[in-house]
Formats: structure tokens, sequence, C-alpha cells
């Protein structure tokens, strides 16, 4: 079973930041959060992992709070080519085990 | 270009067929990985093998097989056993990147089967 929660849907204006949350209240201690995104019908797309600090790469921002038990991803200024479904992922052992994802609709 | 190719992009059989799909990587990754995705769903994972030689089984094994035979290289075959085998299949691979456990997967372009 997928150990986080998403939304399944959610909406952005192009030029807004999108904030996607992610629950995930039964982390270990040792687990990366990792994010990933899915344009339709391609291979997942890696965005960005963390483990307990906030982390920041050219493409978005991952805050994750201090208990751990969630996180929320930010793209800063969403664009059309934005729009995908988003993975929240634990890394369990050498595994990632997606979930349903949440699937972004950013529009004009 | 460095990365990790999956051929063909579609692929057609007829139902009781065998259908093996390639999944070739050069980025030296130790791990490779099959996951199976469905109309509207997350992915769930089939095989995956750490080292050459050695595979285990994931979620949704059965009805398929791999090997592991190089490092570069990890084909999946959809066996007549697998009941619903239409579906879009992606390959991945993984390293290690540190003692942390700090760690980089990659995916493929997918492969898209269609059993008529």
């Amino acid at each position: 079973d997928a150990k986080t929660t998403q939304p399944p849907s959610m909406d952005c204006a192009e030029g807004r930041a999108a904030n996607l949350p992610c629950n995930h209240s039964t982390i270990s201690g040792n687990e990366y959060v990792y994010w990933y995104r899915q344009i339709h019908s391609q291979g997942p797309q890696y965005i960005i992992h963390g483990l307990k600090n906030n982390e920041t790469n050219e493409m978005a921002s991952l805050i994750i709070t201090e208990d751990r038990k969630s996180s929320t991803l930010i793209l800063p200024h969403a664009t059309l080519r934005d729009t995908a479904v988003y993975y929240c992922l634990l890394r369990f052992t050498d595994k990632l085990i997606f979930g349903t994802g949440t699937r972004l609709q950013v529009f004009p | 270009d460095g990365g990790i190719t999956q051929s063909p992009k579609y692929l057609f059989r007829k139902e009781g067929q065998n259908v093996t799909l390639s999944c070739e990587q050069n980025l030296n990754h130790d791990a490779m990985y099959w996951y199976r995705q469905d109309p509207g769903q997350g992915l769930r994972l089939i095989y995956y093998s750490q080292i050459v030689n050695d595979f285990q089984k994931g979620d949704i094994a059965e009805g398929y097989s791999v090997s592991r035979e190089k490092k570069e290289s990890f084909p999946l075959t959809v066996t007549s056993a697998q009941k619903n085998p239409t579906a879009f299949y992606l390959c991945a691979s993984s390293i290690v990147l540190n003692l942390q456990g700090d760690y980089e997967q990659f995916f493929g372009p997918g492969t898209r089967l269609t059993v008529l």
C-alpha cells in the first residue's frame, strides 16, 4: 500500500504558485520524501527529494514539516507545461511505492 | 545521451502470445525496475533487480518474467498467463548516491502494450 495521501486533483492559474500537499503520517526516521511528475503517456520525471530540511532546485521547492508527517511541493510560477500528475512517494527500502498522485491542471 | 531506453513505444500482440519488452540503461545504475500503469492509476511494481543475475518479485509479478544477465539490460516478458496484459509498462533504474542513503531513480519513456 502507498504510504502517502494526496488530493486527487488541483487547479492553478498560470504564473501563480502551485502548492501540492502530501500526508505521510507513518513515515519512519530514515525515509526520504520524493516527488515525481508524469505528463500524459510519458515516464515519470524526478522533481525533488528531501529527508528533514527544506529543499530547493531549479524546478521546485519542497517544504517538510518539523514532525515530517507532511510535506508540500511548491512550483513557484506554474506554467501550462506543468500540467501533470504529481506523485509524492516515500523511499521504502530500495523501492519507490507510488500512489495515485495529484492531477494538477494549470489554466491560462 | 545518457538515459533509459525502452522499445518499441507501442506494441501490439495477439492474445495467448508471449511478448518481451526491452529496457536498456547506460547510467551505470545498479538497480532496475519494471512497473505497470493502468489508465488513471498509479504505478505498480512488477519486478526489480538490485544486481546482475538477481531479481525479486514486486507486488504484481504473476504472469511476468524477467532476466538480468547484464547490468545495462532488464527485459520483461509478458506471458500468456497474465490475464490483463494491456497496459503502459515503465522501466526504471536507480543508484544509491552516498552512505546516507541518498538515491536517484530515473524512468524510461514507457512501452504501451495492447493485446488484441
